[in-house]
């Protein structure tokens, strides 16, 4: 079965770091570019950023919101993709999902985990 | 970036009726190259993550029922439910994928019954 399992949100204060963590199962995981989208409570989606596969030198791209304080790595031995949550700021509290194109054209997701909820609060 | 602006924000539709929602996008999303149109829908139910319907503006994703239609070029775009029924209530969202980074969606219709 094709998989995606976040971890790591959880509370955090406004300066301070977080990293979240992606799962992948049931697919190539080193075969596929590896996405993070956001929503905040009651909101719309929010694209914050995605790493390409290896063959695509691991290029990474992030939303302008998130530019300079957010990270995406991943580790293909243990397919996983990572997002650090630097210097978060109370608006960035949201559900954040990490999402992968499966055959599918490089841009539509079709794979979603159920997302990991991030609250920024003093 | 690229501005997707969906409408109605919010609709009614009986059951067994059609729904309509509408998506623009500030610029064109069709690729010459390849006579496609770099555009999504997706649909949300309350508690889960959002799931593919249509890529392509009219290609429905393996396993979405029939009664989903997608349409449209350029810039404007229309998502149909044709017979709708109790299940389909649900945020819909379009999405681009046509000059990414980034990736935009539009800000979502709620449809109910």
């Amino acid at each position: 079965e094709v998989q995606l399992v976040e971890s790591g949100g959880g509370l955090v204060q406004p300066g301070g770091s977080l990293k979240l963590s992606c799962a992948a199962s049931g697919f190539t995981f080193s075969d596929s570019d590896m996405h993070w989208v956001r929503q905040a409570s009651g909101k719309g989606l929010e694209w914050v950023g995605r790493i390409t596969k290896k063959a695509n030198n691991y290029a990474t791209a992030y939303a302008a919101s998130v530019k300079d304080r957010f990270t995406i790595s991943r580790d293909d031995s243990k397919n996983t993709a990572y997002l650090q949550m630097n210097s978060p700021k109370i608006e960035d509290t949201a559900v954040y999902y990490c999402v992968t194109p499966l055959i599918v054209p490089a841009g539509a997701f079709n794979i979603w985990g159920q997302g990991t909820m991030v609250t920024v609060s003093p | 970036d690229i501005v997707m602006t969906q409408s109605p924000d919010s609709l009614a539709v009986s059951l067994g009726e059609r729904a309509t929602i509408n998506c623009k996008s500030s610029q064109s999303i069709l690729y010459s190259s390849n006579n496609r149109n770099y555009l999504a829908w997706y649909q949300q139910k309350p508690g889960q993550p959002p799931k593919l319907l249509i890529y392509w503006a009219s290609t429905r994703e393996s396993g979405v029922p029939d009664r989903f239609s997608g349409s449209g070029s350029g810039t404007d775009f229309t998502l149909t439910i044709t017979s709708l029924q109790a299940e389909d209530v649900a945020v819909y969202y379009c999405q681009q994928y046509y000059a990414t980074p980034p990736y935009t969606f539009g800000q979502g219709t709620k449809l109910e019954i």
